[in-house]
């Protein structure tokens, strides 16, 4: 079982559409959650935190989350074609000295 | 935010040639950086964790006398790709650890072996 598990997608919405993206992770000690946007060439840049269950907004963005089912997701609410970009889940664990494990990304399409 | 950066983001060198990457966090400290390749298509790979004033942890697989590691003070870490061949050409990116564990990628350098 993979630490960190994203839908590969691709995941295509129409613009002013929400995206829905999932990530569950394997180990239950898991303490901090991050959304990484990632444009192709381009390094990954941080676009939300988690760490204690439920919801957290930052603009278009809501982060979700729920330790009992080992679950987290993203919402982006008013897709724009800028939003088009692979989303990568990482989950820190202590057990893994702090290391970030990386889901393999969800790559999102907003057509316009 | 907090911001990292690398230098140079675009190098080309020669088979047999060694070549230096800088990682930089500009505006706050980083005890540990974190050094990681990444292929067309595929996921981040981990590569070694870095941390101010000690030997780089590296994964399982990566030979650390071909990437040396130096972390120098809290603000910067170098990678070495020594004796570089055409199959080490990839997207070399770093990051950096703030005190809230939150972790900042710099833009990456992309490598060419020829």
């Amino acid at each position: 079982q993979k630490e960190v598990e994203q839908n590969s997608g691709p995941l295509s919405v129409p613009e002013g559409a929400i995206a829905s993206l999932n990530c569950t992770y394997s180990d239950r000690g898991s303490q901090s959650f991050f959304w990484y946007r990632q444009y192709s060439g381009k390094s990954p840049e941080l676009i939300m935190s988690i760490y204690s269950n439920g919801d957290k907004e930052d603009g278009r963005f809501t982060a979700q989350l729920n330790k009992a089912s080992q679950y987290v997701s993203l919402l982006i609410r008013d897709s724009q074609p800028s939003d088009s970009a692979t989303y990568l889940c990482a989950v820190l664990r202590i057990s893994n000295d702090y290391k970030l494990s990386f889901g393999a990304g969800t790559t999102v399409t907003v057509r316009a | 935010g907090a911001v990292v950066s690398q230098h140079p983001s675009r190098v080309i060198c020669k088979s047999g040639t060694s070549v230096k990457i800088e990682c930089r966090s500009l505006d706050f400290q980083a005890t540990t950086m974190f050094w990681y390749r990444q292929f067309p298509k595929q996921s981040l790979m981990l590569m070694a964790t870095s941390n101010e004033g000690s030997k780089a942890t590296y994964e399982q697989g990566v030979e650390k006398d071909k990437f040396l590691i130096n972390h120098a003070s809290l603000t910067l870490s170098t990678l070495t790709v020594t004796s570089a061949h055409p199959e080490d050409s990839s997207f070399y990116i770093c990051s950096a650890r703030d005190i809230a564990n939150e972790q900042y990628f710099g833009p990456g350098t992309r490598l060419t072996v020829t």
